[in-house]
């Protein structure tokens, strides 16, 4: 089976921008989770998605958001970018819920905001 | 609210000593807990789980509830296993549903 595949891998932003990172989960996983890894902060949650709906949220603002297509892909959206949301975000993903079942994760799409 | 605190950023050993690796937990139910690893270049994985009680690459954990810890534990410390370890606990969120919260991470460097 193919893994978990994010895209882009690379992004550089300015402030103010906003940014589209997709997620493409192990094909038959219904659960999509996203995390944002920075150096200071470690792996934060940011969010679950399971078939389409969104189960869990982290403590971040309304500027991160979220969704999940029928396929389970998932897209991750923020807007006004800041310089504080550069960081390394991963996706997960897993067969029914990622407290459940094993997760697994993608490269990350590494994100600089400018 | 659900916490994990790795106290270790950086724990270094000798090839063929013992390593203990630090989680503690605050949880006010049951917690699911979890080990993660990521060697360099490579992707974070699981690396084991409290409730399989299984020994993986001769790593061991024990939650002890009564101390609110699950301590990651190797005998002898191999050259490959330098990496960095995340533990993980799975509990109840806010929205109702389990939801994964990850310590900080230690960096576990094996000297030849």
């Amino acid at each position: 089976k193919a893994g978990v595949t994010q895209t882009p891998r690379y992004l550089i932003k300015t402030r103010g921008q906003q940014v589209t990172l997709s997620c493409s989960p192990i094909s038959g996983h219904r659960s999509v989770s996203w995390y944002q890894q920075t150096p200071g902060q470690g792996l934060q949650f940011l969010f679950e998605y399971f078939s389409e709906t969104q189960r869990n949220k982290g403590n971040f603002p309304g500027r991160f958001s979220g969704r999940q297509f029928s396929n389970s892909r998932s897209e991750m959206n923020v807007s006004t970018l800041e310089l504080g949301d550069s960081a390394l975000y991963l996706c997960a993903s897993s067969l029914e819920g990622a407290s459940t079942d094993t997760q697994y994760f993608g490269p990350g799409t590494r994100l600089t905001v400018l | 609210a659900q916490r994990v605190t790795q106290p270790e950023k950086l724990l270094s050993v000798f090839k063929g000593a013992p390593v203990e690796l630090k989680c503690n937990y605050s949880y006010s139910g049951s917690p699911e807990l979890f080990w993660y690893v990521q060697y360099s270049r490579q992707r974070l994985q699981l690396l084991l789980r409290h409730i399989s009680r299984e020994s993986i690459k001769g790593f061991t954990a024990d939650l002890n509830k009564g101390e609110t810890s699950f301590h990651l534990k190797k005998p002898f410390a191999q050259e490959e296993d330098s990496a960095m370890y995340y533990c993980a606990l799975s509990g109840r969120g806010d929205g109702g549903y389990q939801k994964v919260t990850f310590g900080t991470g230690t960096k576990l460097q094996v000297i030849p």
